[in-house]
């Protein structure tokens, strides 16, 4: 079964740095997404992305982040200049339209998370 | 998206028919009722979603009210593996439509 897969596991980083987060989405899907959990707290949304362009982003995903899709198959979230409250668990989603003229079942599909540990 | 209120925790035996409750009052007609789970740490996994007719799948039941108001997952026999937070979730169908989590159920499923 078709899977959303990230890299790495882990990340651990110094305050400041940049980092690059890593997401192969399922190969026919279309729409792109981020959330991130950050330790005992809720699921938050963060960016999502289609046609090759950001559709929404969250009030969190401030000038520090940024996202591309560098080739077919790669979706990834980039950190400039890493803070501690960054420290969560990233994870990387995608779903795709049904196409014009019915219902859009939008059921996203996670990967297993990215966590970034900022020291 | 309409706000959701469920439950912070609830126990369930293992075997038996784990029926997780959301209520969902300002649901609005053209809103669909999803449900998620995340087991522990994990990525959120999609359970099932229904608009107004109840909903069955190879892993829950999905009953949601005349009146749309509220909805009812039930694992029909849960195992332990189904312990998780579930996240019931109240959204637009369009194709980019965001997840909005609040904090769920905490499901312990006891041997």
């Amino acid at each position: 079964e078709p899977e959303v897969t990230q890299t790495p596991s882990h990340q651990v980083t110094q305050m400041g740095q940049e980092v690059i987060l890593r997401c192969v989405p399922i190969s026919n899907h279309l729409y792109f997404y981020w959330y991130r959990q950050i330790l005992g707290q809720k699921v938050e949304f963060l960016v999502s992305f289609y046609n090759n362009e950001i559709s929404e982003k969250s009030e969190i995903f401030d000038d520090q982040f940024s996202v591309e899709r560098p080739d077919g198959s790669n979706f990834t979230l980039k950190i400039r200049s890493t803070k501690l409250e960054d420290s969560a668990m990233y994870f990387c989603a995608s779903s795709v339209s049904s196409g014009a003229g019915g219902p859009v079942y939008n059921e996203q599909f996670f990967g297993p998370g990215t966590r970034l540990t900022v020291l | 998206d309409a706000k959701t209120t469920q439950p912070p925790s609830m126990d369930c035996a293992e075997g038996r028919a784990a029926n997780l409750p959301c209520n969902h009052s300002t649901i609005s007609g053209n809103e669909y009722v999803y449900w998620y789970r995340q087991i522990h740490s994990q990525g959120p996994q999609y359970i099932i979603h229904g608009l107004k007719n109840n909903e069955t799948n190879e892993m829950a039941s999905l009953i949601i009210t005349e009146d749309r108001k509220s909805s009812t997952l039930i694992l029909p026999h849960a195992t332990l593996r189904d312990t998780a937070v579930y996240y019931c979730i109240v959204r637009v169908a369009t194709g980019y439509s965001t997840l909005t989590f609040g904090k769920g159920t905490m499901l312990l499923v006891s041997p």
